[in-house]
């Protein structure tokens, strides 16, 4: 597609649950990042890939949260064990080269994560 | 903590006004400041991307000026229309660095 895709675009869950979201970047781009927004809040870094590899993962918050990217192209954010805190919205975003270039981020138009 | 700062938080203008909001940014370690627009139900959307200071960078009736000594990027909007009702997000990105550090962002909304 043209421009980056997540799916799924809304995902209610019951709290202990696991849940995957999904990224599919603009093609060719390299760098890929994951952030969650929550109600009130700016987006919150969360992890960068370059590539296949995961070049940042500082702001994944425990681990239950765990990422891949392992054809460097799609990504997949994976949640274990589900929190009612982790209700957000997860963004993830592409960029052609990462910093190395301009750095503009496209964005996907999010994943709504609900936990009841 | 790395501390974005966007004011106001949100902002009703009628059409036709101009406007303007901030964003406060550390004045240490400057490598890049964007900023996107983010239109309810669809995706954050790059307008600018500012590197230097003294930049200033415009889009049709849009404008974004930087001063990163002071630390701190003003948007413009001029004769405001309810097409520009959005949330305006500002990013930093420190050198040496790899995140975007974003802003709460400011909520625009223009009335016909």
């Amino acid at each position: 597609g043209a421009g980056v895709s997540q799916t799924p675009s809304n995902k209610v869950t019951e709290k202990g649950k696991y849940v995957e979201l999904r990224c599919d970047p603009i093609s060719g781009h390299t760098a890929l990042y994951w952030y969650r927004q929550s109600l009130g809040q700016g987006p919150e870094f969360l992890i960068y890939f370059q590539g296949t590899g995961a070049a940042d993962d500082s702001g994944l918050p425990n681990d239950r949260f765990f990422a891949v990217r392992p054809e460097g192209s799609v990504s997949t954010l994976k949640i274990q064990r589900t929190e009612r805190g982790d209700s957000a919205v997860y963004l993830c975003a592409s960029s052609l080269t990462g910093l190395a270039g301009t750095g503009e981020l496209f964005f996907g138009e999010g994943s709504r994560l609900t936990v009841l | 903590i790395l501390n974005v700062e966007q004011s106001p938080q949100s902002l009703h203008v009628q059409e036709g006004d101009s406007t303007n909001f901030t964003c406060s940014f550390p004045s240490s370690n400057f490598y890049a400041l964007h900023w996107y627009r983010w239109e309810t139900a669809k995706s954050p959307e790059a307008l600018f991307v500012m590197t230097l200071n003294g930049d200033e960078k415009k889009k049709g009736r849009i404008s974004a000026t930087l001063n990163t000594k002071e630390g701190y990027s003003y948007l413009y909007i001029k004769g405001s229309q309810p097409e520009d009702s959005a949330t305006y997000l500002c990013a930093f990105i420190r050198r040496a660095g790899n995140q975007f550090y974003f802003g709460t962002g400011t909520s625009l909304t223009v009335i016909p």
